[in-house]
């Protein structure tokens, strides 16, 4: 059974500072996202890595995935408030070897805060 | 706005009673996800469907539950006799998938609708 966890859950950050949440997982996958939840919202996608080594950045926000290791990052570089949220990473299970069926497996979520 | 939509977003209802929710999927989507968040936690995995043919339940489904997507387009999932532990946010999410692995689609997931149960 995939699991998925992520540490920290949570996280009170000051604003200007650099921080990673980290996204473990327990069986094969090659792809792996990452959303946004803003308190009584719906999710918003922020990254889709599909290989080992990818990293993409966006803003403030870069993410990275080694498959080897199972390991996701979400690294923050100088914190505004505006990122405060919860993030969630999920990994893709395949159920359709040979295909592209499956669904996402989430973590628990980072709730994130941050500080003036 | 052509984003996934879920209605209704708000429901209170009476343990015992049932209730349905629908979710239209972003247009030409061809993958339909339903998943349940509860207070604090994430998203849990319920069903999918690709096209109409419904592929996955998971064991949290249980037979008070049913989901459809009937002609491939919009789907509803209904909650029979619900109890108070079916309190969530529900979930729908959709995406393109084209048959490879490696095209790796955004998921895009709807507003959520939110089922009180007293």
């Amino acid at each position: 059974e995939l699991k998925v966890e992520q540490n920290p859950l949570f996280l009170s950050m000051q604003e200007g500072k650099n921080y990673t949440i980290y996204c473990n997982y327990s069986t094969t996958s090659d792809r792996l996202y990452w959303y946004r939840q803003d308190p009584g919202k719906s999710l918003e996608s922020l990254f889709v890595l599909l290989s080992n080594g990818a990293v993409k950045q966006e803003g403030r926000l870069m993410a990275s995935l080694d498959t080897k290791a199972r390991l996701s990052t979400l690294h923050i570089t100088a914190a505004v408030h505006d990122l405060s949220a919860t993030y969630f990473c999920a990994v893709y299970r395949l159920v359709n070897y040979g295909g592209s069926q499956g669904n996402l497996i989430f973590g628990k979520g980072t709730k994130l805060s941050v500080k003036p | 706005d052509t984003g996934v939509s879920q209605n209704p977003r708000h429901k209170i209802t009476k343990r015992g009673q049932n209730v349905t929710f629908r979710c239209d999927p972003i247009s030409e989507h061809n993958r339909l996800y339903w998943y349940r968040q509860t207070l604090g936690q994430g998203p849990e995995f319920l069903t999918y469907f690709q096209n109409e043919a419904q592929l996955e339940k998971s064991r949290l489904l249980s037979d008070r539950f049913s989901a459809e997507r009937p002609k491939g387009s919009f789907s509803t999932l209904e909650i029979q006799r619900t109890e108070q532990g079916d309190s969530a946010m529900y979930l729908c999410a959709s995406s393109l998938g084209v048959g490879s692995y490696s095209s790796g689609n955004t998921i895009y997931f709807g507003e959520g609708s939110w089922l009180t149960v007293v």
